[in-house]
């Protein structure tokens, strides 16, 4: 089955731009999903994008996709202190099962 | 606000004991599923129902049981409690459950914790 794979922990200064990575291991995935869980919270879709494209952008949000590699990731610029959150990558395959990374908790300092 | 409810919020019981939490899905998604959120285990799907029906399974313990009722809404039983069973427990909708693109929509979740 699918696996996806994130780093633990992101530390950034507020202002400069986070980047989390994910990478997964079925090649059949169409989707991939960026989910946000703010403290204390379910968590919201913030971003997807179709196994098609290389980039998606939304606002301070880009995503790229690097499909030869299974390599997800997720830039924020001008980071705030309201972006501290977990980030989830996700992926769906045909069978439209939704399979979750372990979260990128990231921390922005002032 | 998603539109999916979880009662209760919050949940204290002792070990051995049985609970039943409890999710409405968005107005008109006919798919419910249910994960388990713990710090050791990061966030693992549990089973996910549609239309009534259980459509898939993923780390469910034997203990745990769940149920999609006619009006849509789901109700996870969890029996013989264990201190590790203490976790949010999150509840997700969505309306399709074929074909690749699959938007979950997250409740608050419930917090249990096993004393």
């Amino acid at each position: 089955g699918e696996d996806v794979e994130q780093s633990l922990f992101l530390s950034v200064r507020e202002g400069d731009s986070s980047v989390i990575n994910c990478t997964y291991t079925d090649s059949s995935s169409t989707y991939l999903y960026w989910y946000k869980q703010e403290p204390g919270a379910g968590l919201q879709l913030l971003t997807y994008i179709f196994s098609n494209m290389d980039m998606k952008q939304d606002q301070r949000l880009t995503v790229l996709l690097n499909k030869k590699d299974k390599h997800l990731s997720l830039r924020i610029a001008d980071t705030q202190t309201g972006d501290s959150a977990i980030y989830f990558c996700a992926a769906t395959g045909t069978a439209s099962k939704l399979t979750f990374g372990t979260g990128t908790r990231l921390q922005v300092t002032l | 606000d998603s539109g999916v409810t979880q009662t209760p919020k919050h949940l204290i019981t002792a070990t051995g004991q049985r609970v039943t939490l409890r999710c409405s899905p968005r107005s008109g998604d006919l798919s419910v599923y249910w994960y388990q959120q713990s710090l050791d285990q990061g966030l693992q799907f549990l089973i996910q129902y549609y239309n009534g029906e259980e459509r898939a399974k993923g780390n469910i313990l034997e203990r745990f049981s769940a149920q999609q009722f006619p009006d849509l809404h789901s109700e996870l039983n969890l029996s013989s409690l264990e201190l590790g069973d203490s976790a949010l427990y999150f509840c997700a909708s969505s309306a399709t459950v074929r074909g690749p693109y699959n938007e979950q929509f997250f409740g608050p979740g419930t917090r249990l914790t096993v004393l």
